[in-house]
């Protein structure tokens, strides 16, 4: 059971846009900055958003994040196949004293 | 750049120790803290905890009495242990970077992010 709630799955058609939610706590999310991370198959997750919003070099603005209370939220545009993969969400949970992750969502690109 | 290698054993049984090092290769070793990550099989990420060049070390609730971190700053590497394990702990082990800081002069916000991982070390427990 993960601190933070994601839903399991999303799924749009090439060239849409989806978002992927992540719901935590006033511990977590309310109080702390939150980190979005992409894993493609096999492979080690990559950091796509920092700050609640920021983008690292050389991540493409059609990724997006945004925060509200307890609550944040990843914006994908332009979907392309490429983006298959899994999202995660995390932050710094105040009262665990612990790094915290979403359960993760995996995007289907239709 | 910074890079991380990581090496262990990926067979183990159970009630053995899992031991695993990871190297880090560019940056400044003493600038960060550092974090192991596990995935188990098709499921999420779980932060098993973290690092710093002083040996300061915070872990995970619910594995502290099985997880011992360590760090050799000689050789810009840092370990991790976790005794007594069992098929629960089947895993793919990551280490990685944290980056981690308050911003803020009025409203003080902390932040706590993973930039660098490593390729991942597969973990198996069994008899």
């Amino acid at each position: 059971q993960s601190v933070l709630t994601q839903p399991p799955s999303v799924s749009a058609a090439p060239g849409q846009k989806v978002t992927i939610s992540c719901s935590g706590s006033s511990s977590n999310i309310g109080i702390n900055y939150v980190s979005w991370y992409q894993q493609l198959p096999g492979t080690a997750p990559k950091l796509l958003i920092y700050y609640d919003s920021e983008r690292p070099s050389g991540i493409p603005d059609r990724f997006s994040g945004s925060k509200s209370g307890t609550s944040a939220t990843l914006g994908i545009t332009g979907l392309q196949t490429g983006d298959e993969a899994d999202y995660y969400c995390g932050t710094w949970d105040s009262s665990l004293i612990a790094g915290v992750f979403g359960g993760g969502t995996k995007l289907t690109v239709l | 750049q910074v890079q991380l290698q990581q090496w262990g054993a990926g067979l183990l049984k159970p009630s053995e120790t899992l031991s695993l090092t990871c190297a880090v290769y560019g940056g400044s070793f003493s600038d960060s803290s550092w974090s192991w990550i596990r995935q188990p099989p098709g499921k999420g990420l779980e932060w098993i905890g973290e690092i710093n060049h002083s040996g300061i070390t915070k872990y995970n609730p619910s594995l502290k009495s099985r997880v011992t971190m360590s760090v050799d700053t000689s050789k810009n590497q840092f370990s991790l242990r976790l005794t007594s394990v069992t098929a629960a702990d089947t895993a793919v082990y990551y280490c990685a970077r944290v980056i981690w800081g308050i911003r803020g002069l009025i409203v003080r916000v902390k932040y706590y992010y993973i930039d660098v991982w490593g390729k991942g070390t597969t973990v198996t427990v069994s008899s």
